[in-house]
């Protein structure tokens, strides 16, 4: 079956440049997560949805950082006048919330990632 | 930040060896999950262990939790070539936040 899918799997961009990562999570998946994983680091939170509404975004660096999931299934991360410290790994994970569950007792599924280098 | 601290930073060991590593967290959790990272791919859901639990079986896999030390280690047992990767313990607030540690980054040698 479909894991979770992003696009695109490698970015450069200048700095001061736009950019937008997109994330596919499983069809179903409810829950939806955005991570930031500089090299040799693990993963650190930036945003979490549940179906279209973001629910927190405590973990985005500054406001270029921009997250949006508007139909509640594909989701798109966009950084705005990108600087070289935004260079890093974004990963999107979703999560499978049962009815009257919690998703914390659930795992998550990981994309395999989006590259980022900002020259 | 990072609330979890994984030891050791990184681990060789010959097939066949098992392998022990181990994760230190902050605050108080509801869970404790274990994920794997090959190099340049997405993270693996390996084991999940509840606050009430202290140890859990999966295939070669033992993860303990002693939440009065606020610590688990994962012990991969006849470790294979393919178990090369880095090793993430994982914990969730209260919160919608989910926190990993700094990983283990473990090379099996062939």
């Amino acid at each position: 079956g479909a894991g979770v899918s992003q696009s695109p799997r490698y970015k450069v961009a200048k700095r001061g440049q736009d950019v937008a990562l997109r994330c596919d999570p499983i069809s179903g998946h409810v829950s939806l997560f955005w991570y930031q994983q500089a090299l040799g680091q693990g993963p650190e939170f930036l945003t979490y949805f549940q179906n279209e509404a973001q629910l927190d975004k405590s973990g985005l660096p500054s406001d270029r950082f921009f997250a949006e999931r508007p139909e509640g299934s594909v989701s798109t991360l966009k950084i705005q006048r990108t600087q070289q410290e935004d260079s890093a790994v974004y990963l999107c994970a979703s999560s499978f919330r049962p009815s009257g569950g919690r998703w914390v007792y659930n795992e998550q599924f990981f994309g395999p990632g989006t590259r980022l280098t900002v020259l | 930040s990072q609330q979890g601290e994984e030891d050791p930073q990184a681990l060789s060991i010959q097939e066949g060896e098992n392998a022990t590593m181990n994760c230190s967290y902050k605050t108080s959790i509801n869970n404790l999950q274990w994920y794997r990272q090959n190099s340049g791919r997405g993270l693996v859901h390996l084991i999940l262990i509840r606050s009430n639990e202290r140890e859990k079986h999966s295939g070669r896999l033992r993860v303990t939790l002693d939440t009065s030390k606020k610590s688990s280690s994962l012990l991969i047992t006849a470790s294979r070539a393919a178990d090369t990767a880095s090793y993430f313990c994982a914990t969730p607030n209260t919160g919608n936040q989910f926190y990993f540690g700094t990983g283990t980054s473990l090379t099996v040698i062939p």
